[in-house]
């Protein structure tokens, strides 16, 4: 079983549609990250969670320590936005980044 | 623009063969990153350094060894390669922890 799990792996969308993405881990963590990852193969880091809420734009990132869930939410969906969102998560015990196998979106005009 | 650079952009080369992947940090950031991202393994982290020190070490074959050298620049040695290491590398600085991606060196070995 991976230690980071995502889901769903694929998800397509009309524009306009509100999107969540799941993120739950098995491992203790100090920081939980969600990585964009456009087609071209760039990766950005979107959010760096560890506790609570952020929000950035159309983008929000909730973490439930408790429950090692971790969601990012999408609302007013745009073409633009469909790309591989990747969670990670890094371990307290050694500071490595682990990653999730990613959730491919694409959002449909 | 991540402010994290790498060279080159893609390279191919043939099994057997040594190549060297270069990162530049940030500006100010003391702390480097290694990752591969294959078809079928997905994204997996390589090696740390940080001001020059290896600080952690993850999925790195024996074959692979790094440096990251006094102006911190991070170079990635890749030995005896093989088709299964065609993959992208990324290398990430940080600042934080929170981390900035270059765009990547995709390797293609023939």
């Amino acid at each position: 079983k991976n230690e980071v799990e995502q889901s769903p792996q694929n998800l397509t969308a009309q524009e306009g549609e509100f999107i969540t993405i799941n993120c739950s881990y098995s491992v203790g963590i100090s920081a939980l990250h969600w990585l964009q990852q456009h087609p071209g193969g760039g990766i950005v880091s979107l959010f760096m969670l560890s506790s609570g809420k952020k929000k950035h734009g159309r983008l929000i990132a909730t973490i439930n320590i408790q429950e090692k869930h971790s969601s990012l939410h999408i609302t007013a969906s745009h073409p633009r936005d469909s790309a591989v969102y990747i969670c990670a998560v890094r371990s307290w015990k050694d500071d490595k980044l682990i990653f999730g196998t990613g959730t491919r979106l694409q959002v449909f005009p | 623009d991540s402010g994290v650079t790498q060279t080159p952009k893609h390279l191919i080369t043939a099994t057997g063969q040594r190549v060297t992947l270069r990162c530049s940090p940030r500006s100010g950031d003391l702390s480097v990153y290694w990752y591969q991202q294959s078809l079928d393994q997905g994204l997996q982290f390589l090696i740390q350094y940080y001001n020059g020190e290896e600080r952690a070490k993850g999925n790195i074959l024996e074959r692979f060894s790094a440096q990251q050298f006094p102006d911190l620049h991070s170079e990635l040695n890749l030995s005896s390669l093989e088709l299964g290491d065609s993959a992208l590398y990324f290398c990430a600085s940080s600042a934080l922890n929170e981390q900035f991606f270059g765009p990547g060196t995709r390797l293609t070995v023939l």
